[in-house]
């Protein structure tokens, strides 16, 4: 069974302090990894595709990076504000396969 | 922009009743996915679709069948709703690379 990990599940903080968290992945057969950002009452946005190791992505304050040869990607959050507050997902693409492989999420809560 | 429309927000069903929920895509994509989201497990693949009238099990295919007469339309039935399909249902579209786009999902409740 192919398993994604995210750590850790759920995180609450304060306005403006950073975040980060961590998707661990099988690096075996690895094609892609992918972000999603899930606000509540809302469908879940692409945030980041990244494929290359050593990869980082930056969209506004949110950033992520990849290793691909030990696993793992962080997405981290400078100076978090309430909007920020979602559920993160990260899915692997393994390549061969129309498939994603989805991690069990990380719920983010900023607090005013 | 992408949009991936579901038919229902909330639902509420009998056990027993046959439930069909609905997703259209309008950006021609080739691939459509049914997911589930459980508290605690994640999103679980049910069925995905990569072509007209194709279709393939996803993780957890058992109490679905799946239906993909137009390229936009990708239909999700239930055939005898239980009690342990109540979820959050979440529709996606791709097309090459695997960036899905996701609808809005639809609660359904079976009573």
């Amino acid at each position: 069974i192919l398993n994604v990990e995210q750590s850790p599940q759920s995180l609450h903080v304060q306005e403006g302090d950073s975040t980060n968290f961590t998707c661990s992945f099988p690096s075996s057969n690895f094609y892609a990894l992918h972000w999603y950002r899930w606000e509540t009452a809302k469908s879940p946005e692409a945030l980041f595709v990244m494929t290359l190791n050593g990869d980082e992505k930056k969209k506004g304050r949110i950033s992520a990076t990849l290793n691909t040869k030990e696993g793992y990607s962080y997405l981290y959050i400078k100076g978090s504000q309430p909007e920020d507050s979602a559920t993160y997902l990260c899915a692997l693409d393994q390549g061969g396969s129309e498939k994603l492989v989805f991690g069990k999420g990380m719920k983010l809560t900023v607090n005013p | 922009d992408v949009k991936v429309t579901q038919s229902s927000r909330y639902l509420v069903k009998r056990t027993g009743e046959k439930v069909f929920l609905e997703c259209v895509q309008d950006m021609d994509h080739e691939n459509m996915f049914w997911y589930r989201q459980d508290p605690g497990l994640g999103l679980r693949l049910i069925y995905f679709s990569y072509d007209v009238k194709m279709k393939e099990k996803g993780d957890i295919p058992e109490g679905y069948s799946v239906s993909r007469e137009k390229k936009e339309r990708f239909s999700l039935i239930l055939e005898s709703a239980s009690t342990n399909q109540t979820s959050m249902y979440l529709c996606a579209s791709s097309l090459q690379p695997l960036t899905q786009y996701f609808g809005p999902g639809t609660r359904l409740l079976v009573l």
